[in-house]
């Protein structure tokens, strides 16, 4: 099974900053012959169900503001707020999709400092 | 509107049964997987089962495999779990969720998550 590790479990940051959440995976869920990074990013609020943000690793859903974005490949990816906003509060989750047994990592804790 | 309403959450003793389901509205319901995954109070998410589009493929999660059984009807739009032999482990919030896939020999991405019905499991 491929197990999916977030770091940091949580972080504070103020308003109008950078947060970076980093996403690794146990093993690679890159497939060769489409190139493509199969692990997607959500947002949870709380009282609310959870929100794809990225898939691919980098394409934004639609209607997903332009500060979130992803990056990565292979086993190591990060999502990026660029300049975080206080409805950004939330616990972040990746998930890879390479396997059947999709899983999703601990999920990270973004607060405002 | 696209949405999913799930139903069926409650209070159950260890060892009984209970059945969720999820009314989709707004896509074509056929034409996609469905899953169910849970959230534990205070734990991460875990992906519970899947169900085709046909029906013809289902898959479990280790920690549910042989208790729970997943089904839908396509001209209800709907989505059922059935879970039996309960365990206080299994108390969490339930979300029906539509999958969606480009290859298949892999996974699915969850694009759209229904508000969950939360099942408790206690004596």
């Amino acid at each position: 099974d491929i197990v999916m590790t977030q770091s940091p479990d949580s972080l504070a940051v103020s308003l109008g900053e950078r947060a970076t959440i980093n996403c690794k995976s146990s093993q690679s869920v890159l497939y060769s012959s489409d190139n493509k990074n199969y692990l997607a990013w959500y947002q949870h609020k709380v009282g609310q169900p959870p929100k794809l943000l990225i898939y691919w690793a980098s394409t934004r859903e639609s209607g997903v503001p332009d500060r979130f974005s992803g990056s990565g490949s292979g086993t190591d990816f990060t999502l990026t707020i660029s300049s975080l906003q206080a409805e950004d509060v939330a616990v972040y989750y990746c998930q890879q999709y390479y396997s059947t047994l999709q899983a999703f990592g601990q999920g990270t804790k973004v607060e405002i400092k | 509107e696209v949405q999913l309403v799930e139903s069926g959450g409650g209070l159950v003793q260890p060892g009984r049964s209970l059945r969720l389901s999820c009314v989709a509205s707004g896509f074509t319901f056929d034409d996609y997987a469905m899953h169910w995954v849970r959230q534990s109070p205070g734990k991460d998410l875990e992906w519970v089962s899947r169900i085709t589009w046909d029906s013809g493929s289902v898959a479990y999660a280790d920690s549910v495999r042989g208790r729970f059984t997943i089904s839908r009807d396509n001209s209800k739009n709907s989505l059922y779990l059935q879970m039996n032999s309960l365990r206080v482990e299994d108390t969490a919030l339930y979300y029906c969720v539509k999958g969606v896939r480009i290859q298949l020999w892999s996974g699915w991405y969850f694009d759209l998550w229904g508000r969950g019905t939360l099942v408790t499991v206690s004596s």
